[in-house]
């Protein structure tokens, strides 16, 4: 069974970095596309970054390009989101989830809170 | 980028109600086309995919269509359980890939 547990959300200045951390089980990361999708408070969907099955891309969204980056750790079966030079329009649950051949999601995480305030 | 826009933003149905909910693309997705149910404090949950294909374990009352740049998810018989926001996703071509700003069904 599917599972993706994320951690390392939490309250934070604006300017300031986050790791946040997805480990997957019933799964290998190597044989999945992972990706990042956040949603503000009371508000929608946004995708937010990828990281393909092989290794091979990268992408991101155009309001985190530049400062947040994925990576992951196949050993732990941990993907990663970094996120640097936080702002407070990042505040979100930020959500893991694994692809299946194609970008559409059919294992969520539970998510992890994310909120950037002075 | 492509845009996804929902209608109607919110649906006031009862128990048994068949209900449909219209999502467009600014331009041609083809079939590249997800449907998403999420409640409050959860996750969302993958419902469909390929525009009509039913998600593993996804209850045979919801079903999809549509292709190009219009699509609908139908709820053939409304129940309790249903009562959620859904979401439609593009993922055709290259990202950044888009949902919709989501459909409440909420109880009449």
């Amino acid at each position: 069974q599917v599972q993706l547990v994320e951690s390392g959300g939490g309250v934070v200045q604006p300017g300031t970095s986050l790791r946040l951390s997805c480990v997957g089980s019933g799964f290998s990361l190597s044989n999945s596309g992972m990706h990042w999708v956040r949603q503000a408070p009371g508000k929608g969907l946004e995708w937010v970054a990828v990281f393909s099955y092989d290794g091979s891309n990268k992408f991101y969204a155009h309001s985190v390009r530049g400062r947040f980056t994925v990576s992951r750790d196949i050993s732990n079966n941990t993907f990663y989101l970094q996120m640097n030079s936080l702002r407070p329009d990042d505040t979100a649950i930020y959500y893991c989830a694994k692809d299946r051949f194609r970008p559409y999601f059919d294992s969520w995480g539970q998510g992890t809170l994310v909120a950037v305030s002075s | 980028d492509i845009q996804m826009t929902q209608s109607p933003s919110t649906l006031s149905a009862s128990v048994g109600d068949r209900v449909t909910i219209t999502c467009r693309a600014s331009q041609s997705v083809s079939v590249y086309l997800a449907w998403y149910q999420q409640k409050p404090g959860r996750a969302p949950k993958l419902l469909v995919y390929g525009a009509s294909t039913l998600q593993s374990g996804v209850s045979s009352r919801f079903s999809g269509s549509g292709s190009g740049t219009e699509f609908t998810l139908t709820i053939s018989s409304l129940q309790p359980d249903d009562f959620a926001t859904y979401f439609c996703q593009q993922y055709d071509g290259y990202p950044p890939w888009t949902f919709g700003q989501g459909t409440n069904v909420e109880i009449k």
